[in-house]
């Protein structure tokens, strides 16, 4: 079975754009998470959908949004870019949205320049 | 803020040794978890010790958990190469909206000389 897939594996930006990544769950998972990770440091939360509807969102600005679809796969879309937003993003999913293990993609690498 | 924060961030190791990787954390949790990370990749799920549980094995992964230290355990036997990676602990925390969110520490890069 496929894993988790992320779409584009790379992308570079300049400042004031705006990007939408995508993320296709493993078959059977309807819950999809997104992460950021700057480097040298952990993943952070950005959000959680669950049959598509939103279950969690961290501490991140408005210019971050997220949707699931109906086949539970999902876009996070990123306004306004700014430099600090250059980071791997992380989409993970799982069976269900409770506290369980989360299969990870390889992420998205944006550089925003 | 982070939940869980590994010791040390660092560590090189010869094959064959064991490493040993601490995670603690601040609130109470229903479990917690243990992933590893490759260079610039995703993260892979290695355990996941239940809040009533106080050790776990896994091949040559042995998971202890204190709830009353708050604190996590990693240990990797016999190490090889390919086990070079960074690892985190990662547990669920409730946020002020009443969902869960996964948190992650920082990390520990483990460096293993062949």
């Amino acid at each position: 079975d496929a894993g988790v897939t992320q779409s584009p594996t790379h992308l570079i930006k300049t400042r004031g754009q705006q990007v939408t990544l995508r993320c296709s769950p493993i078959s059977g998972h309807k819950s999809v998470s997104w992460y950021q990770q700057v480097l040298g440091q952990g993943p952070q939360f950005i959000f959680q959908y669950y049959e598509k509807e939103e279950r969690g969102r961290g501490n991140f600005p408005d210019r971050f949004s997220a949707r699931q679809f109906p086949n539970y796969s999902s876009e996070l879309n990123v306004n306004a870019l700014l430099l600090g937003d250059s980071a791997l993003y992380l989409c993970a999913s799982s069976l269900a949205g409770g506290p369980n293990e989360q299969f990870f993609g390889p992420g998205t690498r944006l550089t925003v320049l | 803020s982070q939940q869980g924060e590994e010791d040390p961030q660092a560590l090189s190791i010869q094959e064959g040794e064991n490493a040993t990787m601490n995670c603690s954390y601040k609130t109470s949790i229903n479990n917690l978890q243990w992933y590893r990370q490759n260079s610039g990749r995703g993260l892979v799920h290695l355990i996941l010790i239940r809040s009533n549980e106080r050790e776990k094995h896994s091949g040559r992964l042995r998971v202890t958990l204190d709830t009353s230290k708050k604190s996590s355990s990693l240990l990797i036997t016999a190490s090889r190469a390919a086990d070079t990676a960074s690892y985190f602990c990662a547990t669920h925390i409730i946020m002020d909206t009443g969902r869960r969110a996964l948190t992650f520490g920082s990390g520990t890069r483990l460096q293993v000389q062949p």
